[in-house]
């Protein structure tokens, strides 16, 4: 199995309060990338990095951020938790070339009431 | 970017039953093409790939075409199986983006 680890795995929060999920592997993979899952929304991309300290948007980044300061690492945060980031998060890697697959997380369940 | 569109479920089929899940895209360039498989309280995983026009990816009795005149790569099996119920994410990589973009999913149930 690819290592690639999320933490937690499980998290409540208040509305208003920052958090951060962190995304941490083992393969030395250039891209990582953060992803929400929604019932009948599918897997949306929230930002994905192609090296340390270069990232970029995806669909759905409003009201998060995310930084990358060294390869192994990817954090994801929610400045200020509303209801509606209440969702499962999932981490991927991948390593260069299109033909490369992708390896995921086994996601973060978080709840802001 | 890269964009895709896939068939609408859940698909409730019975065990043996043929299973053809529709998936079509849309990028620039020529874009490899991935069917992920999603089972209950796990991560995505890899089902099966396909690199080029023409090409046919095939694992576990899945199987998928890359189609390039009709931009589709539509999955199939001949016989399901009440452990093939899971979600299936169909996506393309490559072209202009690195951008690693999934579709809805279908989620499909086998009853036996």
């Amino acid at each position: 199995d690819a290592g690639i680890t999320q933490s937690p795995r499980h998290k409540v929060t208040e509305t208003g309060t920052p958090v951060t999920l962190r995304c941490h592997q083992t393969e030395n993979h250039r891209y990582m990338y953060w992803y929400r899952q929604d019932p009948g929304h599918g897997l949306r991309l929230i930002h994905y990095s192609y090296g340390v300290k270069d990232t970029d948007k995806g669909e759905v980044s409003d009201g998060y951020s995310v930084s990358r300061s060294k390869t192994e690492d990817f954090l994801l945060t929610l400045e200020s938790a509303t209801s509606s980031q209440t969702s499962v998060y999932f981490c991927a890697i991948s390593g260069e070339g299109m033909n490369t697959e992708a390896f995921f997380g086994q996601g973060t369940r978080l709840t802001v009431v | 970017g890269n964009s895709v569109t896939q068939m609408e479920g859940p698909v409730t089929l019975s065990e043996e039953a043929f299973l053809t899940i529709n998936c079509t895209y849309t990028a620039t360039g020529y874009p490899s093409l991935f069917w992920y498989v999603q089972y209950p309280g796990e991560g995505l995983q890899l089902l099966l790939k396909a690199t080029k026009a023409d090409d046919k990816g095939s694992n576990k009795g899945f199987e998928a075409t890359y189609r390039k005149e009709t931009t589709s790569f539509h999955l199939e099996k001949g016989s399901v199986q009440v452990s093939d119920s899971a979600v299936y994410f169909c996506a393309p990589r490559g072209g202009a983006t690195n951008k690693l973009i999934f579709g809805t999913g279908t989620l499909l149930a086998v009853q036996p």
